[in-house]
């Protein structure tokens, strides 16, 4: 199956700081990736869907001024936490669409362990 | 719009057991069911899926689930867990035809005890 790999796999920063997280398909194009966060013992909610030259698509309550995503090429998508808070402390988990048929299997990075102090 | 329920959020089962997660979904158009299996501090990985065709489809590692048109539920079962199978475990639904986003269910921690 593609590879996907994200970093970094965990970050501690200070609040008011931003935080950038890359997320790369390592043996093929991905022209969309998603962006997912996961709080403890919860499940993954989609934040937002990137795509690769042009802007990103946000789920509803995200915040596209805090969360900046950036798709500029067909191997790496950033998602970028700004002025992060301790509240914004979450797993957060990258993946893209693949294999057959019709690209229907997802393939997940690792997952950047995120926690604001 | 499409949801998934997993109505177990924790299954206790001792080694060797049965175990099934129920995972079921609502979707007023034709979809795609998936389970994914995650690893404390991991990101997911593909454990089966359904797309068409056998409504029973089987992974390498003795899991199989069953698509329930009917009961729209796609119900994930193992005849005889390992201590290996902890884990949470992610029922996902898409809409069928291709490149779409997953919805996930709120996940089921099954923990397989000696």
């Amino acid at each position: 199956g593609a590879v996907v790999s994200q970093h970094p796999s965990w970050v501690i920063c200070k609040s008011g700081t931003s935080v950038k997280i890359e997320c790369r398909s390592l043996d093929f194009q991905a022209t969309t990736m998603f962006w997912y966060r996961q709080f403890p013992k919860q499940s993954l909610m989609l934040m937002a869907t990137s795509n690769e030259g042009s802007k990103a698509t946000y789920e509803q309550g995200v915040e596209k001024d805090k969360f900046l995503i950036n798709h500029a090429s067909l191997t790496l998508s950033t998602l970028t936490v700004t002025s992060a808070h301790p509240e914004d402390s979450s797993f957060y988990i990258c993946s893209t669409l693949g294999g057959a048929p019709m690209n229907t299997e997802a393939f997940f990075g690792q997952g950047t362990r995120l926690t604001v102090v | 719009a499409q949801s998934v329920t997993q109505l177990d959020s924790q299954v206790p089962v001792f080694e060797e057991a049965p175990v099934e997660l129920r995972c079921n979904y609502s979707s007023s158009v034709s979809v795609y069911l998936f389970w994914y299996v995650q690893y404390p501090n991991q990101g997911l990985q593909l454990l089966l899926k359904y797309l068409s065709g056998s409504t029973l489809v089987e992974s390498i590692n003795g899991f199989e689930a069953e698509f329930n048109k009917s009961q729209t539920s796609f119900h994930l079962r193992k005849p005889s867990v390992h201590i290996s199978d902890t884990a949470e475990y992610f029922c996902a639904v898409s809409v069928s035809g291709g490149y779409n986003k997953l919805i996930f269910g709120a996940g089921t921690r099954l923990a397989v005890h000696p």
